[in-house]
């Protein structure tokens, strides 16, 4: 198994620009989250999935849109991008949301907005 | 709103010597999870440990325990026997609490425990 993977590692995009973070995962999980982590900082969470065609906002999801269409995959979509979502961004998933329910991490984007 | 509080941004151990990264957290539900991550330089997010706050034991993970006090709502790691390897950030999570009996699995993060083992 791959686990969670995300595209691409490094972006750098110019203010207003537009741009899709991909995740996807291959362990057949329902539930599926989009954190950012801001220097220094911990994780907060922009958006979740609780499984095909189910999204809905987390703390900060202000400048970003999610759609999720397979349960593989979950992009991340910022229109108009701002200097302040200059960020590394995780994709994470799980099997399942009570109890134990270990959320697995990509690797990461990380994010400058010039 | 529940809330996660790590209040050591650095802490520094020698080699082989055990080492306790404090967390403390604010919630007014009797159910909910609580993990450790660790982030080394590197970037990637990787789970330590995890308690149920209806478990009664401490969780254990090799050489990382959990001492988990319910009533001070604290969750502090335990790293014993410290390793080179064991220089990181240090996250302490929660879940989200249950709402109508369903948790989403969302995580609320403390702002991390930068860790530096010393040889």
């Amino acid at each position: 198994n791959a686990g969670v993977t995300q595209t691409p590692k490094f972006r750098i995009l110019k203010i207003g620009q537009s741009m899709t973070l991909q995740c996807a995962q291959d362990m057949n999980h329902n539930y599926m989250y989009w954190y950012r982590q801001d220097p220094g900082m911990g994780l907060k969470l922009i958006y979740y999935s609780v499984g095909a065609g189910i999204t809905d906002k987390g703390e900060v999801p202000n400048g970003y849109n999610v759609s999720r269409s397979t349960t593989e995959d979950f992009p991340l979509r910022l229109e108009l991008a701002a200097p302040s979502q200059t960020s590394v961004y995780f994709c994470a998933s799980s099997y399942t949301s009570g109890g134990f329910n270990e959320q697995f991490f990509g690797p990461g984007t990380r994010l400058t907005v010039l | 709103a529940q809330k996660i509080t790590q209040t050591q941004p650095g802490m520094f151990v020698q080699e082989k010597e055990a080492v306790t990264l404090d967390c403390t957290y604010d919630t007014s539900d009797q159910s909910y999870g609580l993990f450790w991550y660790k982030q080394p330089s590197s970037g990637e997010m990787i789970f330590l440990i995890y308690q149920g706050s209806y478990d009664e034991q401490n969780a254990t993970e090799g050489r990382y325990s959990l001492n988990f006090q319910k009533a001070r709502k604290s969750a502090n790691l335990v790293i014993s026997a410290s390793q080179l390897g064991d220089s990181a950030m240090y996250f302490c999570a929660m879940t989200e609490p249950r709402a109508g009996g369903t948790s989403y699995g969302k995580l609320t993060f403390g702002q991390g425990t930068i860790l530096t083992v010393h040889p």
